[in-house]
């Protein structure tokens, strides 16, 4: 059982360099998320999407994009990576919009901008 | 303004003993969830326990209980019983109706159980 799966586990980036961030979940989760985690910031959220065509920002959106390519698929784009974006990349997946439902998360992307 | 505090960063406990991290939330939705994580230092989050607002008792798993006190915007996890394998970094998180199902995190509290 998979769960949620992101890819690459670990890159290093130059400033200004591009990349995708890949997600996938095979729960036939409706919900699905992508956080950002420093030091003494906890995990804060970029964006997020409800379901299959619809995303929504978080608390910090900034310099980031996102596409749910499908029910299964979430995927965190970086067109001009700062360093400021050094961080862990969280995604993750919950059942539906219900209040109770715990979300699940990937392993994490540790990202590295120099 | 934050929406989920935890205001400490750390704290240490005796194994076998009882530890309380804190969690206080802002919302004026009267439909939301907490939720506590657990995230040991080889990274992964692990989902531990979770409350809602119209639950009308305190909810438990195992060793974790969340002290849920409504009016006063606060749900603690009490870990009981603390083991070695607890020291790890805790998370409080929030998910509001009014919010569409976003899930928001504190800052976090590290825990060190002592031997």
């Amino acid at each position: 059982n998979a769960g949620v799966t992101q890819t690459p586990k670990f890159q290093v980036l130059k400033t200004g360099q591009s990349m995708t961030l890949q997600c996938a979940q095979d729960m036939n989760h409706n919900s699905m998320y992508w956080y950002r985690q420093d030091p003494g910031m906890g995990l804060r959220l970029i964006y997020y999407s409800a379901s299959e065509g619809t995303t929504d920002k978080g608390e910090v959106p900034n310099g980031y994009n996102v596409s749910r390519l499908n029910k299964r698929e979430f995927s965190l784009r970086l067109e001009s990576a700062a360093p400021s974006q050094t961080s862990v990349y969280f995604c993750a997946s919950s059942g539906a919009r219900g209040m109770n439902t715990e979300a699940f998360f990937g392993q994490g992307t540790r990202l590295t901008v120099v | 303004a934050q929406k989920i505090t935890q205001t400490q960063p750390g704290m240490f406990v005796q194994e076998k003993e009882a530890v309380t991290l804190d969690c206080t939330y802002d919302t004026s939705d009267p439909s939301y969830g907490l939720f506590w994580y657990k995230q040991p230092s080889s990274g992964e989050m692990i989902f531990l326990i979770y409350q809602g607002s119209y639950d009308q008792q305190n909810a438990t798993e195992g060793r974790y209980s969340l002290n849920f006190q409504k009016a006063r915007k606060s749900a603690n996890l009490v870990i009981s019983a603390s083991q070695l394998g607890d020291s790890a970094m805790y998370f409080c998180a929030m998910r509001e109706v009014s919010q569409g199902g976003k899930l928001i995190f504190g800052q976090g509290t590290e825990l060190s159980v002592k031997p």
